[in-house]
């Protein structure tokens, strides 16, 4: 089964607004996750790292006002959209590495959000 | 400046045959490279990694080579089944992970 759950799957929400995005790692400890968003038919791109117990690394261009991101349990990070607008609709994903399992370095991602702000 | 391309946007192949997808990676040394799968609307699935020592890796039906030199991987699907459809990324692994834009395949019966 799924290793790393993301919730909610789909989210509707008026411009202005803020969306909280929640991604669990579920039988393992995650020190780390990556939060990445993804346009139609385009790859993955990272928007930032999220620590346990400490702020996340941004990657350039990416607004840390207008995504937060916590990570205050070694199972739970957060990504909330603050102020949505239409043009922050897109697929929103999350991954988390187990080192104790398989190879150490595959990436579990969990099932996506799609957030689509009207 | 680090760029990943993958042979094409979309292939299409006869079921049966075998499916070979490419990641080609400039200005980078990865550790290691991996390929997922990508189903529409799911977050990617991991399929198989290989180290920068390692020249093949093999998994079922699945089959990745890995060429630091030419700086290519290539991913290979023998006997390609429908279920098989889907979008394939290869990502690298240097100081972070860094994902090739896909190749969406199509297996036709």
């Amino acid at each position: 089964g799924a290793v790393v759950s993301q919730h909610p799957s789909r989210v509707i929400c008026k411009s202005g607004t803020s969306v909280k995005i929640e991604c669990r790692s579920l039988d393992f400890q995650a020190t780390t996750m990556f939060w990445y968003r993804q346009f139609p038919k385009q790859s993955l791109m990272l928007m930032a790292t999220s620590n346990e117990g400490s702020k996340a690394t941004y990657e350039q261009g990416v607004e840390k006002d207008k995504f937060l991101i916590n990570h205050a349990s070694l199972t739970l990070s957060t990504l909330t959209v603050t102020s949505a607008h239409p043009e922050d609709s897109s697929f929103y994903i999350c991954s988390a590495r187990d080192p104790d399992r398989g190879d150490g370095g595959e990436l579990f991602f969990g099932e996506g959000s799609r957030l689509t702000v009207l | 400046s680090q760029k990943i391309e993958q042979n094409s946007e979309a292939l299409n192949i006869q079921e049966g045959k075998t499916a070979t997808l490419t990641c080609n990676y400039t200005n980078y040394s990865p550790a290691y490279l991996q390929w997922y799968r990508q189903d529409p609307g799911r977050g990617p699935v991991f399929l198989l990694l290989i180290r920068e020592n390692e020249k093949e890796k093999r998994k079922e039906r699945l089959k990745v080579t890995f060429d630091t030199t030419l700086k290519q991987s290539l991913f290979h699907i023998t006997a390609s089944q429908p279920a098989d459809s889907a979008t394939y990324l290869c990502a690298l692994y240097g100081q972070n992970f860094v994902f090739g834009p896909g190749t969406r395949l199509s297996v036709l019966p």
